[in-house]
């Protein structure tokens, strides 16, 4: 399959901790990564690999994968934080990249 | 710094042709893949395609192949994408991204353009 499945929304309270979850079959084989994009924005990378944020990126922000799971962890959730996260990997034949339809986060 | 700055999108009818540019600066593009992704309004992003910044090899979303051609010129730091037979759903903010590659299991876009428009009129 190439497909990423995430769920279309989650939100979490100020200061608390989330994690948003991204499936499928090619994260078996390829480290997802992760980008938040705010409104009219361009996306940002925020996680890459196996746990690599880029500069500039907050420590609050983590990852991790198991089987055919990747996700991003939010430690100390903040206003700011609040947007559209979409996870990305090569796909399968890894010749191609997918990404996984967008988790809108709230934060409350 | 590293940044990339998009052009050339704008309104198209459908069945013609347009071309993207991406004028890349702050690094030595020869030695990154680049790609574009594409985002439909109100919808998620796509990723439409990408180009070795090694051999220069192509790959294409199954949904722009045959109609889109990407490509490079390392001596104007400059992306290109060639779009023709453009149909009504390739309208959408069309993204430049540079590839950054950890290992062949890692990798992923780490530098994004502010991004073009194309609206393809029925």
């Amino acid at each position: 399959s190439s497909e990423l499945t995430q769920d279309p929304a989650v939100s979490v309270a100020l200061g608390q901790t989330v994690r948003i979850t991204c499936q499928g079959d090619s994260l078996r084989n390829y480290y997802a990564s992760w980008y938040q994009q705010k409104p009219g924005q361009a996306p940002v990378l925020v996680i890459y690999g196996k746990n690599n944020r880029p500069s500039g990126i907050p420590d609050r922000f983590s990852g991790s994968s198991s089987g055919n799971t990747a996700s991003l962890t939010i430690t100390g959730s903040q206003a700011e934080d609040e947007a559209d996260y979409y996870c990305n990997s090569r796909d399968s034949s890894g010749d191609r990249w997918v990404f996984g339809g967008g988790t809108k986060l709230t934060v409350l | 710094e590293v940044q990339l700055l998009e052009s050339g999108g704008g309104l198209a009818q459908r069945g013609g042709s347009l071309r993207l540019s991406c004028a890349a600066s702050g690094f030595t593009f020869n030695s990154f893949a680049m790609s574009w992704v594409r985002q439909a309004p109100g919808k998620g992003l796509e990723w439409v395609s990408s180009i070795r910044g090694s051999d220069a090899s192509t790959y294409y979303a199954d949904s722009v192949k045959g109609r889109f051609t990407i490509s490079r010129d390392k001596s104007r730091n400059t992306l290109y994408m060639q779009m023709n037979s453009l149909r009504a759903e390739d309208t959408a903010v069309y993204y430049c991204a540079k590839v950054v590659v950890v290992t062949t299991m890692e990798d992923a876009f780490d530098v994004w353009g502010q991004g073009t428009m194309v609206t393809v009129s029925s």
